[in-house]
């Protein structure tokens, strides 16, 4: 079974720019969560999709917004990219929403914002 | 809010030496116990977990920890490391259907 997909595996951008990255959970998994991981902050929650609804959010700017396809399917968006927003962005999939089901993480995208 | 305490930044061991890494969390509440390992260029991948029942879990690669709730506490051990265990830890902590918070992680440093 494939494990969780990320595209692009690296992405540089200008203050300023937007820019959307995109996960595809494991077959069957209907949870997808990100995460953004910096060596300041460590690994903070962005958002959950579950069956296309978001269902938890966590303490980021609108600038931050994601959505979920029919397929499971992710995307992240940044808008207005600053300097801070250089980071790893982690997706992970869960076969159910909810923190007990084993999230599956993929690869990361590395943003860098120059 | 929940919070996770991991106490070392930074652990250097001897290969083949034992090794613990120290967890601490906040909560009042029952919750869910992980953790995540991370090597270099990768994404997380999940050590073990503890749901409910025995406070004793044991996970992949010989990894285990152990769940105290009285000192709110979720070390991890292992008694014999390989260069192959160096890589970066994360303890997390949820509760029910909320997000999980992470800790800042512990580097693993395996010497030979």
């Amino acid at each position: 079974k494939a494990g969780v997909t990320q595209t692009p595996r690296y992405l540089i951008k200008t203050r300023g720019q937007q820019v959307t990255l995109s996960c595809s959970p494991i077959s069957g998994h209907r949870s997808v969560s990100w995460y953004q991981q910096t060596p300041g902050q460590g690994l903070q929650f962005l958002f959950e999709y579950f069956s296309e609804t978001q269902r938890n959010k966590g303490n980021f700017p609108g600038r931050f917004s994601g959505r979920q396809f029919s397929n499971s399917r992710s995307e992240m968006n940044v808008s207005t990219l600053e300097l801070g927003d250089s980071a790893l962005y982690l997706c992970a999939s869960s076969l159910l929403a909810g923190s007990s089901y084993e999230q599956y993480f993929g690869p990361g995208t590395r943003l860098t914002v120059t | 809010a929940q919070s996770v305490t991991q106490l070392d930044s930074q652990v250097p061991v001897f290969e083949e030496a034992p090794v613990e890494l120290r967890c601490n969390y906040s909560s009042s509440v029952s919750v869910y116990l992980f953790w995540y390992v991370q090597y270099p260029n990768q994404g997380l991948q999940l050590l073990l977990k503890y749901l409910s029942g025995s406070t004793l879990v044991k996970g992949i690669n010989g990894f285990e920890a152990e769940f105290n709730k009285s000192q709110t506490s979720f070390h991890l051990r292992k008694p014999s490391v390989h260069i192959s265990d160096t890589a970066e830890y994360f303890c997390a902590v949820s509760q029910g259907a909320q997000k999980l918070v992470f800790g800042q992680g512990t580097r693993l440093t395996i010497n030979p």
